[in-house]
């Protein structure tokens, strides 16, 4: 792993199922985020977490709960998918406190809910 | 209320010709962080460029330049003699670090289109 892994790549997922997406940092970053992109929106954060253990609300938070168990994971969950949901979806971290100020960002997931 | 602004949606261009995009943002901190990042079709995020706002410099990079105005509160992004390959979405990206936890606001994204 060199940087950040997002699974599944895509998924095509009903209305109403629970969905899991996974993301896995090797870099010991402390700051995790969540965003979807949506075209004419560009990418809206939906959750972050600042630290393991914490985390908060981003601009788009309903439908969907994060964990940060630990440093390098942080899931992001579709209770129970609806269509509005779809989008790609990006898995980020930073290293602002470590003097980076910078951000590194996974490939994406692709999730269409039908 | 949105923090960064890309008014152009699309731009479409001929080959070698300069495109200018444009970006204006909003906020009360002294401190901030600028960002542009690439999407080309392939979907990743690409980081050209961070800017903090002590810095406003203007910088070149091989055919990309950005223009860092604090007193229009913009920073363009400028590609000369423009190729196929820069076809792609272009995203500028406000970082708050002393009110908003590092997180990033992006702009709603240009999209460019280079024709041969």
């Amino acid at each position: 792993i060199a940087g950040i892994t997002q699974a599944p790549t895509s998924q095509i997922l009903a209305a109403g199922r629970r969905m899991t997406l996974r993301c896995t940092q090797d870099m010991r970053h402390n700051a995790m985020y969540w965003y979807r992109q949506d075209l004419g929106l560009g990418l809206r954060l939906i959750h972050y977490s600042n630290t393991a253990g914490t985390t908060g609300k981003g601009e788009v938070p309903d439908g969907y709960s994060v964990s940060r168990a630990n440093t390098d994971d942080f899931p992001l969950t579709l209770a129970s998918a609806v269509p509005s949901q779809t989008s790609v979806y990006f898995c980020a971290s930073s290293d602002w406190d470590t003097g980076g100020y910078g951000y590194t960002f996974g490939s994406g997931t692709r999730l269409t809910v039908v | 209320a949105q923090k960064v602004t890309q008014a152009q949606t699309e731009i479409s261009v001929v080959e070698k010709e300069d495109v200018t995009l444009d970006c204006v943002y909003e906020t009360r901190d002294t401190t901030y962080y600028l960002f542009w990042y690439k999407q080309p079709p392939s979907g990743e995020l690409v980081f050209l460029i961070r800017r903090n706002s002590f810095d406003e410099q203007n910088e070149i990079s091989g055919r990309y330049s950005w223009n860092f105005q604090k007193s229009t509160s913009s920073f363009n992004f400028t590609i000369t003699a423009s190729q196929v390959v820069d076809s792609a979405v272009y995203f500028c990206a406000l970082s708050e670090p002393g009110t908003n936890d590092y997180k990033l606001s992006f702009g709603a994204g240009t999209t460019v289109t280079v024709r041969a």
